[in-house]
């Protein structure tokens, strides 16, 4: 079983719904990261996460450190919204643990 | 503009032949770390480093070396690279924060497509 599971593994949804995006980590963890990868590779970090609730415009993340699971949503989604998503937790200071994804895709 | 930058952007490469793939951050980060990403297998970490001639290995540094002598830059050495090796390859920084580097966000590279035939 892997340290860090993401579900579900591949999203398709239509242009306007709301997404939800799950992470469990089986592990202590000092903290939680969202990273988004658009087709072409590049990795970009969405939100990086200790506690509580962060929200960067449509994109809104939540952690719970007691149940160890994590939620990424997306409201009023749009194509552009279209990518893979990655969990990944830091054990300690250094070690970076990372979920295999969800593969994100909206439709016009 | 704050970047981290990695080159070559792709390499077709030999087995056996050796080569270097350059990492350089300038935002004076502290944390450095290079990864791999493969289907099926997503991104595992090879090596890290929390400050200039600190480094330690991660989950599959077995055919990498790592070298950080000064702060901005964090190459990965592939000695006698082999097929295995074939990979998507990124770096990555971070700044460390009271001496806690988890608490900062990642910055990645573009990333390297290495093919070892």
């Amino acid at each position: 079983k892997n340290e860090v599971e993401q579900s579900p593994q591949n999203l398709t949804a239509q242009e306007g719904e709301f997404i939800t995006i799950n992470c469990s980590y089986s592990v202590g963890i000092s903290a939680l990261h969202w990273l988004q990868q658009h087709p072409g590779g590049g990795i970009v970090s969405l939100f990086m996460l200790s506690s509580g609730k962060k929200k960067h415009g449509r994109l809104i993340a939540t952690i719970n450190i007691q149940e160890k699971h994590s939620s990424l949503h997306i409201t009023a989604s749009h194509p552009r919204d279209s990518a893979v998503y990655i969990c990944a937790v830091f054990q300690g200071a250094q070690k970076l643990v990372f979920g295999q994804g969800t593969r994100l895709t909206i439709n016009p | 503009e704050a970047q981290v930058t990695q080159n070559p952007r792709y390499l077709i490469t030999v087995t056996g032949k050796k080569l270097t793939v350059t990492c350089s951050q300038n935002m004076n980060h502290e944390y450095m770390s290079w990864y791999r990403q493969d289907p099926g297998l997503g991104l595992r970490q090879i090596y890290y480093s929390m400050n200039v001639e600190v480094t330690d290995k991660g989950d599959v540094p077995e055919g990498y070396k790592v070298s950080r002598k000064e702060k901005r830059n964090f190459p990965l050495i592939l000695e006698s690279p082999s097929p295995n090796q074939t990979s998507l390859y990124f770096c990555a920084s971070s700044q460390r924060k009271k001496d806690v580097s988890y608490n900062s966000p990642l910055h990645f590279g573009n990333g390297t497509r290495l093919t070892v035939t």
